[in-house]
């Protein structure tokens, strides 16, 4: 089935610094990738849609220039967490839709702790 | 815009008795509807989906869920709970497109007792 690959699973990193967040589509073309972020028992919050060749869609109250969305080819769309600090330790989720009736392949994952 | 609500944030049931997770939605539009279960610090897995075909479906591990319009209910049950059912399980919503954004439930935790 179709598969996103999401790296890395974990990351801790020293506030001030910037991670980045790959989620590749291994076996389907992912023309569009959301990225949602999850804080400790709560639901997963939609951040932003990337769109193959075009600029990020943000959601409100998400700063774009903070979480960076490239979505430079058909199978790959990266996050980057600028300038990070602790109140973005979170859990930071991709999902591609797969085509019509086929619904939405997720990443594993990315539990990103800032120190 | 949709929007999902899921009634009751804790969900407890015996082994063996009836599971049965609520979520209601809201759309302008036809919905594509998710059920999503989620173990203690992994990704998503799908449980099932309604894409407009027919109006009780079927998952996986025993779960179903049936759509009604005139509700705009999407209920999650399973005849039988297992240990292995604790966990988190989020309802979501999509506006029946392929390439729209799936908005989720606040999430429903399912505790099992022995």
């Amino acid at each position: 089935g179709a598969v996103v690959s999401q790296h890395p699973s974990w990351v801790i990193c020293k506030s001030g610094t910037s991670v980045k967040i790959e989620c590749r589509s291994l076996d389907f073309q992912a023309t569009t990738m959301f990225w949602y972020r999850q804080f400790p028992k709560q639901s997963l919050m939609l951040m932003a849609t990337s769109n193959e060749g075009s600029k990020a869609t943000y959601e409100q109250g998400v700063e774009k220039d903070k979480f960076l969305i490239n979505h430079a080819s058909l199978t790959l769309s990266t996050l980057t967490v600028t300038s990070a600090h602790p109140e973005d330790s979170s859990f930071y989720i991709c999902s591609a839709p797969r085509g019509q009736g086929y619904g939405y392949t997720f990443g594993s994952g990315t539990r990103l702790t800032v120190v | 815009a949709q929007s999902v609500t899921q009634l009751g944030s804790h969900v407890s049931v015996s082994e063996g008795a009836l599971v049965l997770l609520r979520c209601n939605y809201s759309s302008s539009v036809p919905p594509y509807l998710f059920w999503y279960v989620q173990y203690p610090n992994q990704g998503l897995q799908l449980l099932l989906k309604y894409t407009s075909a027919a109006t009780l479906v079927k998952g996986i591990n025993g779960f179903e869920a049936e759509f009604k319009k005139s509700e705009t209910s999407f209920h999650l049950t399973k005849p039988s709970a297992h240990m292995s059912d604790a966990a988190e399980y989020f309802c979501a919503v999509s506006e029946g497109t392929s390439y729209d954004k799936v908005i989720f439930g606040p999430g429903t935790s399912l505790s099992v007792i022995p």
